[in-house]
């Protein structure tokens, strides 16, 4: 059984772009929380949907968006990038949002 | 606001000794406490524990929850240089509308020398 899977793994960007990472959950998993980590700190919750509807958001500028398609899968974007969104952007799956989360590898994004 | 503060933040042992690190916590409707253990990208899953004193076991890591004291702990035994990792402890907490979201703590830096 596949894990969940991230796409790209590693992106370089430059101060103002935009960027869209891209997530698919465990098979049978509804939903999908993003978190990001920086460097020494652990992972800092951004999003979560379930059933293509955003559940909760954790405390991030609007320039942070995501949404859910109907195959479960998930995007999140990143508008007007400042050098300090340089992180590890992981996604997690679980069955229900309530449960278990099973991370992704992650992908690693480098503002300049 | 909710808060998990892990202890030691780093630490360095010889193989087969055996360590323990801690995590206490601080949140509001509390679900369960997970450990992952974090290598280089992906925290893959070790333990979940919602019930105070039931010891969760793993070959040689074990976790055990105390929810009057609010903290808990997860014990590696005979250590091996392939336990080196960032391990993590999160706390998952009923939001009001309904989901859960798990808060981390910033993690301990295990590393085991040959």
């Amino acid at each position: 059984d596949a894990g969940v899977t991230q796409s790209p793994t590693h992106l370089i960007k430059t101060r103002g772009q935009h960027v869209t990472l891209r997530c698919s959950p465990i098979s049978g998993h509804k939903s999908v929380s993003w978190y990001q980590q920086v460097l020494g700190q652990g992972p800092q919750f951004i999003f979560q949907y379930y059933e293509k509807e955003e559940r909760g958001r954790g405390n991030f500028p609007d320039r942070f968006s995501a949404r859910q398609f109907p195959n479960y899968s998930s995007e999140l974007n990143v508008n007007a990038l400042l050098l300090g969104d340089s992180a590890l952007y992981l996604c997690a799956s679980s069955l229900s949002g309530t449960d278990t989360q099973y991370f992704g590898p992650g992908t690693r994004l480098t503002v300049l | 606001e909710d808060k998990v503060v892990q202890s030691p933040l780093s630490l360095v042992v010889h193989e087969g000794d055996t360590v323990t690190l801690n995590c206490s916590y601080e949140v509001t409707n509390f679900r369960s406490l997970l450990w992952y253990k974090q290598e280089k990208k992906a925290p893959t899953f070790l333990f979940m524990l919602t019930s105070s004193g039931i010891e969760k076991k793993s070959g040689r890591l074990s976790s055990i929850l105390d929810k009057k004291e609010l903290f808990s702990i997860l014990n590696i035994t005979a250590t091996q240089t392939g336990d080196s990792a960032i391990y993590l402890c999160a706390v998952v907490s009923l939001q009001y509308s309904g989901y859960s979201t798990l808060t981390f703590g910033k993690g301990t830096m295990l590393l085991v020398s040959p």
